[in-house]
């Protein structure tokens, strides 16, 4: 079965800019696995960032971007804030209607 | 602005049987793929189902077929899930979501199964 790969942490400064990424246990990430990218904050329910690949959800601010990077998708975040600061999954389209999540991100300003 | 509201979590013997609801609004229900994807205390998400938007498809995790059975009323927008056989890895908070790549998020039910 294949495994949708995220880095288990990652840290960034205030002003910074960090890149996510979204790999496959096996194979690379094209277009084709629609990535979409979701932050979460504890006890609060996931807010949709960027959906197929790189199209950014109503109301989220530009210094979020998403694209293919090499073999995975990646999320940027550019100019880091502290409210930055959260879990950050990816979703890949596996087809047949199914659909598998990353492990998640978890990301430190500071 | 799309708005979705989990219900009928709770606490159930394993073993058990639960149905969750979700209720929809703000966007045409009718027209959208709907899913549900759980979180297991401290844990990650993951997708659980989705539905097609006349209910013509399903899918599901390798781990709840059999068990879970998805389903939909778009005359009342609503969306469910029946939770048969529920094992204690099952507990976790269940979000109903909108959209084939869960673009649209409700604040999620919590579903603990113990004895």
């Amino acid at each position: 079965q294949t495994v949708v790969t995220q880095e288990p942490s990652f840290s960034v400064s205030p002003g910074g800019t960090v890149t996510l990424t979204c790999g496959l246990s096996s194979g690379s990430v094209s277009t084709s696995y629609y990535p979409t990218w979701y932050q979460q904050t504890p006890g609060q329910a996931p807010r949709t960032l960027i959906y197929t690949t790189n199209t950014r959800s109503s109301g989220v601010p530009d210094r979020f971007s998403g694209s293919i990077l090499g073999n995975k998708a990646a999320l940027t975040i550019t100019g880091a804030q502290t409210d930055d600061e959260s879990d950050y999954y990816c979703v890949l389209y596996m087809g047949s209607g199914i659909w598998v999540f990353g492990g998640g991100t978890k990301l430190t300003v500071l | 602005e799309v708005q979705l509201v989990e219900s009928g979590g709770g606490l159930v013997q394993p073993g058990g049987s639960l149905r969750l609801s979700c209720a929809g609004s703000g966007f045409t229900f009718s027209s959208s793929w709907m899913s549900w994807v759980r979180q297991a205390p401290g844990k990650g998400l993951e997708w659980v189902a989705n539905i097609k938007e006349d209910g013509s498809e399903k899918n599901y995790v390798e781990s709840v077929k059999g068990r879970f059975t998805i389903s939909r009323d778009n005359t009342k927008n609503a969306l469910y899930l029946q939770m048969n056989s529920l094992r204690g890895e099952d507990t976790a908070v269940y979000y109903c979501a909108s959209g084939r790549s869960c673009r649209g998020w409700g604040q999620g039910t919590l579903v603990t199964v113990s004895s």
